[in-house]
């Protein structure tokens, strides 16, 4: 079975400074995708960015970076120039089969 | 496109009642899944349809929930007779490419049963 850990439950970071969420996950296969979403209090599932596993370049949305590390299995967020916006709940995901199975989740607060 | 539809945006009911949930997927979108949020559990799948066709439904929790998907635009989960335990966001998503570049997600409704 595939699990997705986020092992911090809460962040919090200075407008315009960078912070990193983390994110492991425990698969067997060699080919999938994974996902960043963001929930802010609105209740919207937004995704922010996303990873092809077969790709070693790091996936980059504008202020949003991925550090993929495939033999360690590990997936994290980078977000720079943190704004209050950003404020929200963080899920890890990874999809396999068509189904997305998601991580615990990071709130991440912001600090102004 | 007016993205993933849901409603209601929140439901309130006395347990023992039946409660449906809609969804309107979006346009194009082969792909048709339901999650569940809770404190507890996170976010968990509890069915996912392809084509209009249900493909998996070895997260729905028990009988008392059914999800149906009539056509390529509207699908509902149904709790009968809903218990204090179901409370719960309940998200739908769509996608295209078997989820390949993510889901797209409905803004969920929140059901508490009381």
């Amino acid at each position: 079975a595939q699990t997705v850990t986020q092992s911090q439950p809460e962040m919090s970071v200075q407008e315009a400074e960078t912070v990193t969420l983390s994110c492991t996950y425990d698969t067997s296969e060699s080919d999938y995708y994974l996902f960043w979403y963001k929930q802010p209090p609105s209740r919207q599932m937004i995704l922010v960015i996303r990873q092809e596993a077969y790709k070693q370049q790091n996936a980059t949305e504008n202020r949003f970076s991925v550090n993929f590390q495939k033999a360690a299995k590990s997936f994290s967020l980078k977000i720079s120039d943190s704004q209050l916006g950003d404020a929200a709940m963080y899920f890890c995901a990874y999809l396999r089969a068509q189904k997305l199975v998601f991580g615990q989740g990071t709130r991440l607060t912001i600090n102004p | 496109d007016a993205g993933v539809i849901q409603s209601p945006r929140h439901e309130v009911t006395e347990m023992g009642q039946e409660v449906t949930l809609r969804c309107k997927p979006i346009s194009g979108h082969d792909y048709l899944f339901w999650y569940r949020q809770t404190m507890m559990r996170g976010l968990e799948l509890l069915i996912y349809f392809n084509n209009n066709v249900p493909i998996d439904d070895s997260g729905m929790p028990e009988d008392r929930f059914s999800a149906k998907m009539p056509n390529a635009s509207f699908s509902t989960l149904k709790i009968q007779p809903s218990e204090p335990r179901d409370s719960a966001v309940y998200f739908c998503a769509s996608s295209l490419r078997r989820g390949l570049r993510g889901y797209t997600f409905g803004s969920g409704t929140r059901l508490t049963v009381v």
